[in-house]
């Protein structure tokens, strides 16, 4: 079983700073890597899915960044806004296709 | 239906009951995948299966089972419940494992 390791936990910003948080997988057998927002009560929304080193995605003001050699992905949000507040979630795609989470790092945006 | 659906959406249940959760997809995906939703947990996988016929478990499968007649279904049952299956399960299914689609969530508390 993969181990997906995602920091901070949780974050507090205001409303137009910049935020990133990171996710950290196991380099071997690399398959894909998926970033979700995840609000609660809701289903988990796909952002992004990466699968090569050194892929950039970018979605309005969020962007991700892949480095499968060392194994780790950055979120970027630009100019946070209310909304953006939830849960991010990246998975990592195991062999047989299924994904292993992480726990998540809660964003929270304050007007 | 359109996408995954789940069914109930939430349920109270006594100790000791068995419970069948249901999941139907439409988009004749060959994987799908049966996840719950603890606090400060993220995500966890119970049991998926990649095609028709096909079933494997996860990195959380006792006390769940799952079978999977047909490309459409994927049951997930708790034999017998107990208090620490109280949580939010998600159904997902995925093509070629990199777009995932997920269900809006059941609802389970075990009492």
């Amino acid at each position: 079983i993969l181990n997906v390791e995602q920091s901070p936990q949780s974050l507090h910003v205001q409303e137009g700073d910049s935020t990133n948080f990171t996710c950290s997988f196991p380099s071997s057998n690399f398959y894909a890597l998926h970033w979700y927002r995840w609000e609660t009560a809701k289903s988990p929304e796909a952002l992004f899915v990466m699968t090569l080193n050194g892929d950039e995605k970018k979605k309005g003001r969020i962007s991700a960044t892949l480095n499968t050699k060392e194994g780790y992905s950055y979120l970027y949000i630009k100019g946070s806004q209310p909304e953006d507040s939830a849960t991010y979630l990246c998975a990592s795609g195991g062999s047989q296709g299924n994904l292993i989470f992480g726990k998540g790092t809660k964003l929270s945006v304050k007007p | 239906i359109a996408g995954i659906t789940q069914a109930p959406t939430s349920q109270i249940l006594a100790a000791g009951r068995r419970m069948t959760l249901r999941c139907t997809q439409d988009m004749r995906h060959n994987a799908m995948y049966w996840y719950r939703q603890d606090l400060g947990l993220g995500l966890r996988l119970i049991h998926y299966s990649n095609t028709a016929g096909t079933t494997g478990k996860g990195e959380v499968p006792d006390g769940y089972s799952v079978s999977r007649a047909n490309t459409d279904d994927f049951p997930l049952t708790l034999a017998s419940a107990v208090p620490s299956q109280t949580s939010v399960y998600f159904c997902a299914s995925s093509e070629g494992g990199f777009r995932y689609t997920f269900g809006s969530g059941t609802r389970l508390t075990v009492v």
